[in-house]
């Protein structure tokens, strides 16, 4: 499995954009970047995947490097409810059959 | 449409007793997928099975650890003679032909 490298922790403050950064130097031409976010005591939650473009849905906007090497995540606004442990994982186009290869992910704080 | 389903929430069990836990798919998931989180560890992948089929156990435990997913009913992880060393959250995802992983609010099993 391609690794991905997150910083361990972030912090924001509410109501301002948050950019979370995942490197992928190793990233092969099929893999598809995931993002994930465990809230506290919970099950990981699907936030967003994308392969070469730049993706927008309702929770967050998923920005790609040209070369695929790097991604990040932008939270444009954060909110208390933001505060998770955020996972970037590569994995095949749909993560349905793939199994996802969880690091240790980045601890976002959100100040109030 | 209710989420992935799963239960108990908690478990308790004396080392040397079976636990089971269960996982009931989102209506429409063919796919479901059990995953461990150690104390103080990221998500590590365990099995991925569809309808009476293990399609990849390569995270299993070789010993005391099964799982199946049975034509009718829910999918079962289920561990033989537990240790203090498998306590743990157990989360199971589902999915559906194509798309991306829904996760359960997990079991934890603590082993006294």
């Amino acid at each position: 499995d391609a690794k991905t490298t997150q910083p361990n922790s972030m912090e924001s403050n509410e109501e301002e954009p948050v950019h979370l950064p995942c490197n992928h130097s190793t990233i092969s031409g099929t893999d598809y970047i995931h993002w994930y976010r465990q809230l506290p005591s919970q099950g990981p939650e699907y936030v967003i995947h994308g392969l070469t473009s730049n993706v927008n849905n309702r929770m967050a906007s998923l920005a790609i490097a040209e070369d695929r090497k790097s991604s990040t995540l932008i939270l444009h606004r954060a909110t208390l409810r933001d505060a998770a442990v955020y996972y970037c994982i590569l994995a095949g186009r749909e993560t349905s059959g793939s199994r996802l290869t969880f690091g240790e992910g980045t601890q976002l704080t959100v100040n109030p | 449409n209710a989420g992935v389903m799963q239960n108990p929430r908690h478990l308790v069990r004396r080392r040397g007793q079976e636990a089971r836990l269960r996982c009931s798919p989102m209506k429409g998931h063919s796919h479901v997928y059990w995953y461990r989180q150690l104390p103080e560890e990221g998500l590590k992948f365990m099995v991925y099975l569809q309808k009476e089929n293990i399609i990849d156990e390569s995270g299993m435990p070789k010993e005391r650890f099964s799982a199946e997913f049975p034509k009718e009913g829910p999918s079962i992880l289920r561990i033989q003679q537990v240790v203090r060393g498998d306590s743990a959250a157990y989360f199971c995802a589902s999915s559906p032909t194509s798309g991306e992983a829904f996760f359960g609010q997990g079991t934890r099993l603590t082993v006294v």
